[in-house]
């Protein structure tokens, strides 16, 4: 049980595209999914918890209007990383909180996105 | 607020040393506490948590850890380390009003030597 997917799990692209990743929880039903970015040999970093049919929270210093996120339903979470550039290259990954679960979070296995 | 300090980034044992990753966590309120593994290229799985029941808790893969409130500490062991041990593992607490966030630390890497 508790098992997150992401797809896709790799993606390349163009600068000035927009890309979009999703995340979904295949047995559970999630609330509450979040965004983590990652750097090479570095820990997770927040970038905003996804309430299922409301805004994001976005964490300080995250641009909302570059990393769009809709929680549309309780199983499915979308991140969208509008206008990429190479900085915005990194391994992206989602985690979804199950329902009243002391605040466990289930991770995605996540994406690598690279930025031509 | 909350923090979580992992003591080593890096830690190197033997094939079948015993394992001991260090974390030590601030809270203002009773936490929650959770080892997480990441293999390369791969998110994190749950290795095991600490939920306010028993301090000693039993994870996966043979792994275990103890709360201790007075050392303000959440050591993870492994009594024999095994090759598909070597791993990132990351500590993180939560608890409170955060909403259900969880504050990580920075990693440790451990390698495992034939």
């Amino acid at each position: 049980g508790a098992v997150v997917s992401q797809h896709p799990s790799r993606v390349i692209c163009k600068s000035g595209t927009s890309v979009k990743i999703e995340c979904r929880s295949l047995d559970f039903q999630a609330t509450t999914m979040f965004w983590y970015r990652q750097f090479p040999k570095q820990s997770l970093m927040l970038m905003a918890t996804s309430n299922e049919g409301s805004k994001a929270t976005y964490e300080q210093g995250v641009e909302k209007d570059k990393f769009l996120i809709n929680h549309a339903s309780l199983t499915l979470s979308t991140l969208t990383v509008t206008s990429a550039h190479p900085e915005d290259s990194s391994f992206y990954i989602c985690s979804a909180k199950a329902p009243r679960s002391t605040d466990t979070q289930y991770f995605g296995p996540g994406t690598r996105l690279t930025v031509l | 607020a909350q923090s979580v300090t992992q003591l080593g980034s890096h830690v190197s044992v033997s094939e079948g040393a015993l394992v001991l990753l260090r974390c030590n966590y601030s809270s203002s309120v009773p936490p929650y506490l959770f080892w997480y593994v990441q293999y390369p290229n791969q998110g994190l799985q749950l290795l095991l948590k600490y939920t306010s029941a028993a301090t000693l808790v039993k994870g996966i893969n043979g792994f275990e850890a103890e709360f201790k409130k007075s050392e303000t500490s959440f050591h993870l062991t492994k009594p024999s380390a095994h090759m598909s041990d070597a791993a990132e593992y990351f500590c993180a607490v939560s608890g409170g009003n955060q909403g259900g966030k969880l504050i990580f630390g920075q990693g440790t890497e451990l390698s495992v030597k034939p």
